[in-house]
């Protein structure tokens, strides 16, 4: 089974700042990977696919990177709603998810 | 419009068995994978296993294989997730998704609101 790691594990971030968030595959997943966001009370939304295509109606500061085992997902200038839990997911193999980066408020 | 609406809350005492629910409206029911992901209270998501309408061809992730059963019955757009003897241990919010391309390797664009399944004696 692909793991996936994600780093940090908590990111403290000024709003207006940029954020980065990485994810690392055990073994190579293409661009077959996601990124989604979950906030409190809620199911997760998908940011991400294709490792850097933005799904319907995702905002143009969320941008996607990389390719085999290194992701990173940007935030470019952090809003108030942004601060959530985010998510990397591999569908090359199956599919698994990684634990997770929570982004909070510096 | 896309939609897919689970089941409601339940509670269980542990060896109760348990089936949920996840029905699809606004899209061909038949033509999309149907995955499903359990949040355990404060934890992240898990991956559990995914499912064609169209065809049944089922596919578990290897920590829930034995554990659950997916199906679905594509007559009345539903799919399930059950268990024959419930634990503790399944106490979690389950979601289901559905794959964002008709293919089988895609991202998730549209979540069920989520069951929350409590089990305790």
């Amino acid at each position: 089974e692909i793991v996936m790691t994600q780093s940090p594990a908590t990111l403290s971030v000024s709003p207006g700042e940029r954020a980065t968030l990485s994810c690392r595959a055990s073994q190579s997943v293409s661009s077959n990977l996601a990124w989604y966001q979950q906030k409190p009370g809620q199911a997760p939304r998908l940011l991400i696919y294709g490792a850097s295509t933005r799904a319907t109606g995702i905002p143009a500061r969320f941008s996607g990177s990389g390719s085999g085992t290194e992701f990173t997902l940007t935030i470019s200038s952090l809003q108030s709603e942004d601060f959530a839990v985010y998510y990397c997911q591999q569908y090359n193999n199956g599919y698994t998810f990684g634990q997770g980066t929570k982004l909070e408020i510096k | 419009e896309v939609q897919l609406v689970q089941s409601g809350a339940e509670v269980k005492k542990p060896g109760e068995s348990l089936k949920i629910s996840c029905k699809g409206s606004g899209y061909s029911f038949t033509s999309y994978w149907i995955g499903w992901v359990r949040q355990m209270p404060g934890k992240g998501l898990e991956w559990m296993g995914i499912i064609y309408p169209g065809d049944s061809d089922t596919r578990y992730s290897p920590s829930f294989q034995g554990q659950v059963t997916i199906s679905a019955d594509k007559s009345i757009s539903t799919a399930y997730l059950q268990w024959s003897s419930l634990k503790a241990s399944d106490t979690a919010m389950y979601y289901c998704a559905r794959l964002a391309d008709s293919g089988y390797r895609s991202g998730l664009n549209y979540w069920g609101q989520g069951t929350l399944v409590t089990v305790s004696s």
